[in-house]
């Protein structure tokens, strides 16, 4: 099925660094979702964005739905160890009369001490 | 309150076996969701319903599997008979008609088919 172009596809940070991850598309979206997923778990949402320029805090993320509608971006400031996971972008496309997600391919992140 | 609920959490079972996943999805919400999540394809979409109604199946891969939902608490994913191929994790997920588009997931079902 179609996804995202998610990017980067890992990242290997210190503790403290801040981190920055996008998601785009050739499509025009209504909504963007950024989710975290641990390791045996299902993913978990983080935030939601419903309008073009919106910008969304939860904590130390920060994601923005990017203003051509085509993509969306997370910020992780100061991180942490139980940052460590792998996150996924996910959007419902406009002119599309639906409530599918699609899913990014996801980005994976590693926090060293 | 509680989240998705799936059962099991992993299952083990030889080629040709019956299989049936469980999903119970959070009190309230009016959509529940099937993916299947594999390195190779991401996390693909295969059924969703809408108050108990199946609404797309387009990516139910093939007639071996099957999805149902009775009433408003409760789903199964069905594959009969199952194959090596469709070891994956399989996700439950539900919405609210009244939360816009947020999805939460359960903790999903690691199916090994040997």
């Amino acid at each position: 099925g179609q996804q995202l172009n998610q990017s980067p596809q890992s990242m290997f940070i210190q503790e403290g660094e801040d981190v920055s991850m996008n998601c785009t598309s050739s499509s025009i979206f209504n909504t963007w979702l950024w989710y975290k997923q641990d390791p045996g778990e299902g993913p978990v949402l983080l935030i939601a964005l419903y309008k073009a320029g919106e910008l969304t805090s939860n904590g130390r993320l920060t994601a923005q739905f990017g203003i051509t509608r085509k993509d969306s971006f997370l910020n992780i400031s100061a991180s942490i160890p139980s940052d460590v996971g792998i996150y996924f972008c996910a959007g419902i496309r406009a002119a599309y009369n639906t409530d599918k997600l699609i899913f990014g391919t996801g980005t994976r992140l590693q926090v060293f001490p | 309150d509680a989240g998705v609920i799936q059962s099991p959490r992993h299952e083990v079972t030889e080629m040709g076996q019956e299989v049936t996943l469980r999903c119970k999805p959070i009190s309230g919400h009016d959509y529940l969701f099937w993916y299947r999540q594999t390195m190779m394809r991401g996390l693909e979409l295969l059924i969703y319903f809408n108050n108990n109604v199946p609404i797309d199946d387009s990516g139910m891969p093939e007639d071996r599997f099957s999805a149902k939902m009775p009433n408003a608490s409760f789903s199964t994913l069905k594959i009969q008979p199952s194959e090596p191929r469709d070891s994956a994790v399989y996700f439950c997920a539900s919405r609210s008609d009244r939360a816009l588009d947020e999805q939460y997931f359960g903790p999903g079902t690691r199916l090994t088919v040997t």
